[in-house]
């Protein structure tokens, strides 16, 4: 089966502080992509980060790092520093590359990040 | 600027009728794709389309039809067959002509739609 988890519904964290979003992902297939999105208040999803299944490197980009763990199937995403501008919904999805889902982006349920002042 | 744009924003529907919402896009993308958004969960994915005039069903296709007669325009018509419409629709588009979801797939504003 194919799923993307995200335990963590809600995070409350004050500004400046570093928070971690966890995804646990499921699947048999040996290539796939995991991607973050972030949905702020407005609704539209933004694109923050494509992974392919080979490229186990940590990216960091300013404020923003991601590791990538195959071995416990795990693309969580930290950011650094907070800020108020953070707060949205941030949404791990898994791509695979065959069968019923090619067309799909498999999602998580999200977590809600709210930085406060 | 390039993008994707939906409209309406908002849109309110009365029981019983039918209701289109429209997805453009100018990133000569040529994969496009309806995802549905319900509260406190992720994305289901609707319909998507590969190239023009040809469309595949998603998880959740049941109610809803699209056509594909322009590259890019994807229009998503919500039918009184849809026994629970109201939710958040989301367009996205993506390179590629596998429309296979290892795309990074670009997401439009959304339309938001509330059957009264």
């Amino acid at each position: 089966a194919q799923k993307v988890t995200q335990a963590q519904t809600e995070i409350s964290v004050v500004e400046k502080e570093d928070v971690t979003l966890d995804c646990v992902y499921e699947t048999r297939d040996t290539t796939y992509y995991l991607f973050w999105y972030k949905q702020p208040p407005s609704g539209e999803l933004v694109f923050l980060i494509r992974r392919n299944s080979f490229d186990e490197q940590n990216e960091i980009s300013g404020r923003y790092s991601w590791n990538f763990q195959k071995s416990t199937s795990s693309f969580n995403f930290t950011i650094t520093a907070s800020q108020v501008v953070d707060s949205a919904v941030y949404f791990c999805a898994l791509g695979l590359t065959w069968g019923g889902s090619q067309g799909n982006l498999i999602f998580g349920k999200g977590t809600k990040l709210s930085v406060k002042p | 600027d390039g993008g994707i744009t939906q409209s309406p924003k908002y849109l309110f529907r009365k029981e019983g009728q039918n209701v289109t919402l429209s997805c453009e896009q100018n990133l000569n993308h040529d994969a496009m794709y309806w995802y549905r958004q319900d509260p406190g969960q992720g994305l289901r994915l609707i319909y998507y389309s590969q190239i023009v005039n040809d469309f595949q069903k998603g998880d959740i296709a049941e109610g809803y039809s699209v056509s594909r007669e322009k590259k890019e325009s994807f229009p998503l018509t919500v039918t009184s067959a849809q026994k629970n419409p109201t939710a958040f629709y989301l367009c996205a588009s993506s390179t590629g002509t596998s429309g296979r979801s290892t795309d990074t797939q670009y997401f439009g504003p959304g339309t938001r739609l509330t059957v009264l």
